[in-house]
């Protein structure tokens, strides 16, 4: 069981609400990810983090933003949610061993704007 | 285009039976490929982990195949379980560590029944 963890783990908000997703993980990794994921399709990559100070927008166009001051921790906020930001949010980070890197996820948020 | 396809998007089956999921990918280069599971409402679990010179690994039940040549893989779950429910996605890297990105597939919702 990877030790990395999301809270909250189910989210119902209003409209314009600022939101924060929180993130950590205790295994020491350097590499972060935040993934977007809704019912049936694929995960996509929304922000990613080398490192401390270290923060990068992925494949897919968001409106959230994230930080990195220290290793263990990498929250996702949105300033203002839309009923359009409705998904479930993934958090994951990775190790690499050799050539092969190996992300290991958190439960995820599940998050609703009404 | 999804670089990443798998088949069937849904399957049923009863418990003890033997099943196999497919993965079809276009990603070039290619480094790798890795098979999840995802219980529904956590994050992904990786099950195994094969490079371009592995064509079987087995994890347990599990037993994943791959063809570079046909760009092709298969996840076999041998003699199911109830526990077996979950979403199986298939993901594939263009490159190994620092620089690689994944590209994932939709998965494939399994049920067992009883």
């Amino acid at each position: 069981e990877a030790d990395i963890y999301q809270t909250p783990r189910y989210l119902v908000i209003g409209t314009g609400k600022k939101i924060t997703l929180e993130c950590s993980q205790t295994m020491g990794h350097d590499k972060m990810y935040w993934y977007q994921q809704d019912p049936g399709m694929e995960l996509h990559l929304i922000h990613y983090s080398y490192g401390v100070n270290s923060t990068e927008k992925g494949d897919l166009s968001s409106e959230s933003t994230v930080s990195r001051i220290r290793t263990e921790h990498f929250p996702l906020t949105l300033e203002s949610a839309r009923p359009s930001h409705t998904s479930q949010y993934l958090c994951a980070s990775s190790k690499t061993t050799g050539d092969e890197e190996t992300q290991y996820f958190g439960p995820g948020t599940r998050l609703l704007v009404l | 285009k999804n670089q990443v396809e798998q088949s069937p998007q849904s399957l049923i089956i009863l418990e003890g039976k033997n099943c196999t999921l497919q993965c079809n990918y276009t990603v070039s280069p290619f480094s790798n490929l890795r098979w999840y599971k995802q219980d529904t409402g956590r994050g992904p679990v990786s099950l195994t982990i094969m490079t371009f010179s592995e064509n079987t690994k087995s994890n347990g039940r599990y037993t994943a195949t791959l063809d570079a040549d046909t760009k092709q893989s298969s996840l076999h779950i041998t003699a199911s379980q109830l526990s077996d429910s979950a979403s199986y996605i298939c993901v594939v890297s263009d490159r190994g560590s620092t620089l690689g990105r994944l590209y994932f597939g939709r998965g494939t919702q399994l049920t067992v029944w009883p």
